[in-house]
């Protein structure tokens, strides 16, 4: 089966511009999850969807972050306007839905550069 | 409190000697558990999972782990190390909440070096 896709995989831009990352999840992976990596760090979750409906967002910057999953398939998460602090590669993730014991399948993710 | 503790940052093995990985949860409840894999610059690979069957698991690439509700413990071994298995690795756990969610911690990672 065909994985995780993420694009772009590189992204470099300056600090208070915008950029956008997509993902389309795994067939029929009806829970899509966005992480940020931070170098020398564990994954730290942005935002977690149902098909198209917020399930958790309590750790996702949203005077500054967004993210829209709007036909439950595949999602996009945007930064406006990006800081410094949010150089890191944006993981996304899908599983077959909330039941207990259902792995996460990850994207290469996209690694990004703010100057 | 709901916590994962990998209980180091760093190991170090030569190659085709075994591989200890630990990994510590505090939980109230009876969690899932899963390691992950995640080679430079590269996404995050599942290595094995538990999910209250048995208690010693298997995964990929020769790994296994084994669950001890009284040590509260999910290490992750390897009889033999290869130099392919040089990455980060993570423990992460999922415990239950209320509903349906099923709240993920992930560890703070282990980085094992493979010397030759």
């Amino acid at each position: 089966e065909a994985g995780v896709a993420q694009s772009p995989r590189y992204k470099i831009i300056e600090k208070r511009q915008s950029v956008a990352f997509w993902c389309n999840p795994i067939s029929g992976h009806a829970t899509l999850y966005w992480y940020q990596q931070i170098l020398g760090q564990g994954p730290k979750l942005l935002i977690q969807f149902q098909n198209n409906g917020v399930v958790d967002d309590s750790q996702l910057p949203k005077d500054r972050f967004s993210a829209e999953r709007l036909k439950g398939v595949d999602s996009t998460l945007k930064i406006q306007p990006a800081k410094l602090e949010d150089s890191a590669v944006y993981l996304c993730a899908s599983s077959l839905d909330l039941v207990r014991g259902q792995p996460q399948h990850f994207g290469d993710g996209t690694r990004l550069s703010i100057l | 409190a709901q916590s994962v503790t990998q209980l180091d940052s760093h190991v170090s093995v030569s190659e085709g000697t075994p591989v200890l990985l630990r990994c510590n949860y505090s939980s109230s409840y009876s969690p899932s558990l899963f390691w992950y894999v995640q080679h430079p610059n590269k996404g995050l690979q599942l290595l094995l999972k538990y999910t209250s069957a048995a208690t010693l698991v298997k995964g990929i690439n020769g790994f296994e782990a084994e669950f001890k509700k009284s040590e509260t413990s999910f290490h992750l071994t390897k009889p033999s190390a290869h130099m392919s298995d040089a990455a980060e690795y993570f423990c992460v756990v999922r415990f239950r909440r209320a509903g349906n969610n099923r709240k993920l911690i992930w560890g703070l990672g282990t980085s094992l070096a493979v010397n030759p």
